[in-house]
C-alpha cells in the first residue's frame, strides 16, 4: 500500500496562476482533507470529503475548490493563486463511515507527505 | 466546539532527561485525541491516540500519555529522550462527528541538546 499520496512535491507559481494538488489513498478510505500548515499555525483545515460526492469547507476555505472524483482521489485547485497561499499543503484520510450516527473517532487520519508551494 | 491548546511551541531537553509535551483540549462531547509527530520536510505520522477505556496510552518510539478529564489535558511524555526525537510534535482532538474533522495544536518544536 502507498498510503496517501500527493503530487507535485514541489510548485512555484506566480500570482494570478492556476494549479490543481492531486491526492489519492488506496485504503478504501471514505473521508479527505486537505490543510495547510504555516508556520506558528498548526494545521489548518481547509475542504474535507467525508464521502464520495460529498465536500464540505473547513476553517479557512477562501481561494480554493476542491473535487471528490471518486472514493480514492480528492484535488484540491487555486483558481488565481495569491502569495498568502505560499505554505505547505498536506492531504489526509480517514476511514470513518459516513451518516452512522456513531462517534467513530477512533479512525486516525493517514497524511501524504506535502506539497510546497510558493506564490511569487 | 473542539479545540486544542500546545503550551509551549519551543522544548529543548538533554539527551536521556525526560520529554513532557503539554496539552490541553477543550470540547464539548467527549474527545478522542491524538498525538502526532513531523520529521523535518515530512508529513504527519501517527504517535498515539485516546479513545475509550484506559486512560494512559503508550505509542510508537517510547511515548506515552495520558488523559485527565479532569484537567482537561493529555500530555505526552517520554522517560528518557533520545537524538532522533528531535521534531515537531501535534496535538488534536475530534468527537469523530461531521466528516471526523480533527482540530490540530499550533504544535512544538523538540530539540534534543546531546
Amino acid at each position: 500500500n502507498a498510503g496517501v499520496t500527493q503530487t507535485p512535491k514541489f510548485q512555484v507559481l506566480k500570482t494570478g496562476q492556476s494549479m490543481t494538488l492531486q491526492c489519492a489513498q488506496d485504503m478504501n478510505h471514505n473521508s479527505m482533507y486537505w490543510y495547510r500548515q504555516d508556520p506558528g499555525m498548526g494545521l489548518r483545515l481547509i475542504y474535507y470529503s467525508a464521502s464520495e460526492g460529498t465536500t464540505d469547507k473547513g476553517e479557512v476555505p477562501n481561494g480554493y475548490n476542491v473535487s471528490r472524483l471518486n472514493k480514492r482521489e480528492f484535488s484540491l485547485r487555486l483558481e488565481s493563486a495569491a502569495p498568502s497561499q505560499t505554505s505547505v499543503y498536506f492531504c489526509a484520510s480517514s476511514g470513518t463511515p459516513p451518516g452512522l450516527g456513531t462517534r467513530i473517532g477512533d479512525n486516525e487520519q493517514f497524511f501524504g507527505p506535502g506539497t510546497r508551494l510558493t506564490v511569487l | 466546539a473542539q479545540s486544542v491548546t500546545q503550551l509551549g511551541s519551543h522544548v529543548s531537553v538533554s539527551e536521556g532527561a525526560l520529554v513532557l509535551l503539554r496539552c490541553n483540549y477543550s470540547s464539548s462531547v467527549p474527545p478522542y485525541l491524538f498525538w502526532y509527530v513531523q520529521y523535518p520536510n515530512q508529513g504527519l505520522q501517527l504517535l498515539l491516540k485516546y479513545t475509550t477505556g484506559a486512560t494512559l496510552v503508550k505509542g510508537i518510539n517510547g511515548f506515552e500519555a495520558e488523559f485527565k478529564k479532569s484537567e482537561t489535558s493529555f500530555h505526552l511524555t517520554k522517560p528518557s529522550a533520545h537524538m532522533s526525537d528531535a521534531a515537531e510534535y501535534f496535538c488534536a482532538v475530534t468527537s469523530g462527528l461531521g466528516g471526523n474533522q480533527f482540530y490540530f495544536g499550533t504544535g512544538t518544536s523538540l530539540t534534543v541538546i546531546p
